[in-house]
């Protein structure tokens, strides 16, 4: 299965601010998706990163509060914008590898303050 | 949309006995079913599935049913090992290119 890196690993942001949350997969990958898990939660899909288009957002995420680029097959970004105390979270990007299976990144655990 | 329900929320075993997660899916055209594995501080493990064209998957310790009919699958764990406590989570689609559907996760754990 694919290697998926994500930068940062954690971080501690103050209100208002935005963080860019990187994520690197080590071979092409047809599919990214990104995830929200907040503390205790299951997971829920913000969006699927389109390469070359705009991502697909799911219901309750907008693009303005998290914008999102892909500029290749390797990789994606997540900005998680203006932020507020309700964003603290685990943030995940996972790809696609063959037909059905998911694979997920370590995450990136924010907290904001 | 699909709504995945997971049982139970936390489970606890001794060491060598067996555990057993249930879940029910909502959405009849669901026809892929992982289920991951995530310990405390990573992010999920994928640590089998199964399609809606096989009733039973085995790997190791590790065994998923599906009955569509019912729409409940299960994950069962055999001679469970102290490094088998993590938390499960099972999931739906159609196919992983389209939404995975969480469960409410269970806490296993598992008592040397």
């Amino acid at each position: 299965s694919a290697v998926i890196s994500q930068k940062p690993s954690r971080d501690i942001c103050q209100r208002g601010t935005s963080l860019t949350i990187q994520c690197q997969v080590d071979s092409q990958v047809t599919m990214m998706f990104w995830y929200r898990q907040q503390p205790g939660q299951s997971l829920t899909l913000i969006a699927t990163a389109n390469q070359g288009s705009e991502a697909t957002y799911e219901s309750g995420f907008v693009i303005d509060k998290f914008p999102i680029s892909r500029p290749n097959l390797t990789f994606s970004t997540l900005t998680v914008s203006n932020m507020s105390p309700e964003d603290s979270s685990i943030y995940l990007c996972s790809v696609g590898d063959g037909a059905y299976e998911q694979y997920f990144g370590p995450g990136t655990r924010l907290t904001v303050t | 949309g699909e709504n995945v329900e997971q049982h139970p929320s936390t489970l606890s075993v001794q060491e060598g006995d067996s555990a057993v997660i249930k879940c029910t899916y909502s959405d009849s055209a669901s026809n892929y079913f992982p289920w991951y594995k995530q310990e405390l501080g990573k992010g999920p493990q994928l640590i089998i599935d199964i399609r809606s064209n096989v009733g039973e998957k085995k790997d190791q310790r590790i065994a998923v049913t599906l009955n569509k009919t019912a729409k409940h699958f299960s994950l069962h764990i055999t001679e469970t090992q102290p490094e088998d406590s993590a938390v499960y989570f099972c999931a739906a689609s159609i196919t992983g290119y389209q939404k995975v559907t969480f469960g409410t996760g269970t806490k296993l754990q598992v008592i040397p």
